[in-house]
């Protein structure tokens, strides 16, 4: 347990449903990270926050996927009018301020879009 | 063409088997590269992580990075099947990192 926790472990949808995924990060990282992986493949990166600004977002994150960090603490990942092609692990990381190489990753949250 | 390769295998050996993971790579401006280990639905778990050129050592596990030639590899000594996992490659760019496609491990008894 690398103490990110992330929330719901699985969730199931019909495409053309809204969810959203939580990610409790370690309490002393000020960066915290999203990214997605796909069956076989290695993670890709979404976005990343340090406190509660959001500073970069992968050209993977289209209009329908939006992420927030209020306060700095928690964050939440929504994703808008799911399509199948949605369906991955979705992963969220945290590291000390400065340190991108040292990133502790959650258990991920498995979503299937039907 | 990706940024990071790695042969996803399945590679397969007898426990107690010196085992060699590589990976390569085109960016010569990533300065930090990671290995991290994953099972089945889990999230990935880091290993190691080491900085430029060199190698570094941390019980049975030793990661080396040649970034002349822009590769990297990961030795597992005595392997036990318990190291049986998807173990993944990164290398850390603008704060972000970049992964391989990661291999898949087994270790039979």
């Amino acid at each position: 347990d690398t103490g990110v926790s992330q929330d719901p472990r699985h969730k199931i949808t019909k495409r053309g449903q809204n969810v959203t995924f939580r990610c409790d990060p370690i309490s002393e990282h000020n960066r915290l990270y999203w990214y997605r992986q796909t069956l076989g493949q290695g993670p890709e990166f979404l976005t990343y926050f340090q406190n509660e600004a959001q500073l970069e977002k992968s050209r993977l994150l289209s209009d329908r996927f939006s992420a927030e960090r209020p306060k700095g603490s928690f964050s939440t990942l929504e994703i808008q009018r799911t399509e199948q092609g949605d369906s991955a692990m979705y992963l969220c990381a945290s590291s000390p301020a400065g340190r991108g190489d040292t990133q502790y990753f959650g258990p991920g949250t498995r979503l299937t879009v039907l | 063409q990706k940024e990071v390769e790695q042969d996803p295998g399945p590679l397969s050996v007898p426990e107690g088997a010196i085992v060699s993971l590589n990976c390569t790579y085109s960016n010569s401006a990533f300065q930090y590269f990671m290995w991290y280990r994953q099972y089945s639905r889990k999230g990935p778990e880091l290993l190691m992580y080491t900085y430029s050129s060199g190698n570094k050592e941390d019980g049975r596990f030793t990661a080396q990075v040649d970034k002349s030639s822009k590769y990297i590899s990961l030795f597992i000594r005595d392997s036990q099947p318990s190291d049986s996992a998807t173990y993944l490659c990164a290398m850390e760019g603008a704060q972000k990192l970049v992964f391989g496609q990661g291999t898949r491990l087994t270790i039979n008894p």
